[in-house]
């Protein structure tokens, strides 16, 4: 199993401009997470998914699109980069509520 | 709405020495409660989890955390550190009931020196 993947590794943007982070798991798990890292604040959670045509907002979901058409994908959209969305972006699945979660290998992200 | 804190941004501790690394929640109903821990420029790696059952669970490393639902804390330890468990340690909550995403505290970094 490769786990949960994550494209693409680095990427730079200018204000303004869109991308799509792309996310996959092959362990066959409902629930998928998107998750920022910043500096002292943790990880917060952008937007969830716990199955196919099902996505929820999380605690800092402005500026970010998500859906998920099958179960393995789950992509992070951002429509109009800004200089604050500049983080680190984590993707995670779990299979269910009791279950630990996966992370992907994370994608650094610099909007100038 | 659930939420985790981690009051302690870092920890020093000398190498050979016990160390503890706290974390309270707040949360509806029964919680599932976990850690992880992140080295440097690496993702995010399960340690260890809560689920029921004993107050005292063990995990990857050497490492165990103890469950106390009267103080709402679910702290992680370690008997002897070691220089390699120097890194940011992430402790996270999830409800029986409510959101099915993980909430992480802020993080506390530990440091263990030799």
């Amino acid at each position: 199993n490769a786990g949960v993947t994550q494209t693409p590794k680095f990427q730079v943007l200018k204000t303004g401009q869109s991308m799509t982070l792309q996310c996959a798991q092959d362990m066959n798990h409902e629930y998928m997470s998107w998750y920022r890292q910043d500096p002292g604040m943790g990880l917060r959670l952008i937007h969830y998914s716990v199955g196919a045509g099902i996505t929820d907002q999380g605690e800092v979901p402005n500026g970010y699109n998500v859906s998920r058409s099958t179960t393995e994908d789950f992509p992070l959209r951002l429509l109009s980069a800004a200089p604050s969305q500049t983080s680190v972006y984590f993707c995670a699945s779990t299979r269910d509520r009791v279950g630990e979660q996966y992370f992907g290998p994370g994608t650094r992200l610099t909007v100038t | 709405a659930q939420s985790v804190a981690q009051p302690e941004d870092q920890v020093n501790v000398a190498e050979g020495n016990p160390l503890t690394v706290k974390c309270t929640y707040s949360v509806s109903g029964n919680p599932y409660l976990f850690w992880y821990v992140q080295y440097p420029n690496r993702g995010l790696q399960f340690l260890l989890k809560y689920i029921t059952g004993d107050n005292l669970v063990k995990g990857s490393y050497g490492f165990e955390a103890e469950f106390n639902k009267s103080q709402t804390s679910f702290h992680l330890k370690k008997p002897s550190a070691l220089v390699s468990d120097s890194a940011l340690y992430f402790c996270a909550v999830r409800g029986y009931t409510g959101r099915r995403a993980l909430t992480f505290g802020s993080g506390t970094r530990l440091q263990v020196q030799p």
